[in-house]
């Protein structure tokens, strides 16, 4: 049972740099959330996707961008990233319904020098 | 907008002690209502739930019950064990837009 899978485990880019965090998940799930983890502030919603070909602003967007062109697929772009921007970054999925929990992947530690 | 407030943390207890993490959450509407329990190194994985309000969640010994007049959803457990030392997040389901909030979670430290 893979779950949700998170690539790459680890990265670590220059100021300025751009670089892609896939999410893939195999359980047909239709919602898809991208979050950061940062020490003293938890878990932030970076963006989320109810649906293949949808996505919808969290509480922190600036810098991310998102794209959700198959449903098992969703993907978070930084452009140009920043020092900001380092932290830990989880992907998590979930069916439809309102009590249906979140299954998460096991992160991606960016590091922006 | 909606949130989610955690005692801050580290909570720090002896083995076989009594456990409780207050939650509290402001939201428009009813949100479904989660633990999730966060071990070194890993995701977050769900711990229990609870739908409605008066509803009690409860798995491996931890219980939490969905109180509407004091918006809160305490986690407790009558007997920790130095294997619950971990990060343990609250966090809401909002049906109206979808959005998982969370709070900023609260480490416990168990000690042998």
């Amino acid at each position: 049972n893979a779950g949700v899978t998170q690539t790459p485990k680890f990265r670590v880019l220059k100021t300025g740099q751009s670089m892609t965090l896939l999410c893939a998940q195999d359980m047909n799930h239709e919602y898809m959330y991208w979050y950061r983890q940062d020490p003293g502030m938890g878990l932030r919603l970076i963006h989320y996707s109810v649906g293949e070909g949808t996505t919808a602003k969290g509480e922190v967007p600036d810098g991310y961008n998102v794209s959700r062109l198959k449903k098992q697929n969703f993907l978070l772009g930084l452009e140009s990233a920043a020092p900001s921007q380092t932290s830990v970054y989880f992907c998590a999925s979930k069916a439809h319904s309102y009590n249906s929990p979140l299954h998460f992947g096991n992160g991606t530690r960016l590091t922006v020098t | 907008g909606d949130s989610v407030t955690q005692m801050e943390g580290p909570v720090t207890l002896s083995e076989e002690a009594f456990l409780t993490i207050n939650c509290t959450y402001t939201a428009t509407g009813y949100p479904s209502l989660f633990w999730y329990v966060q071990y070194p190194g890993e995701g977050l994985q769900l711990l229990l739930k609870a739908t409605k309000a008066d509803d009690k969640g409860s798995n491996k010994g931890f219980e939490a019950t969905y109180r509407k007049e004091t918006t809160s959803f305490h986690l407790e457990k009558g007997s920790v064990q130095v294997s619950d030392s971990a990060v343990y997040f609250c966090a809401l389901f909002m049906n109206r837009d979808d959005k998982i909030i969370f709070g900023k979670g609260t480490r416990l430290h168990i000690l042998p």
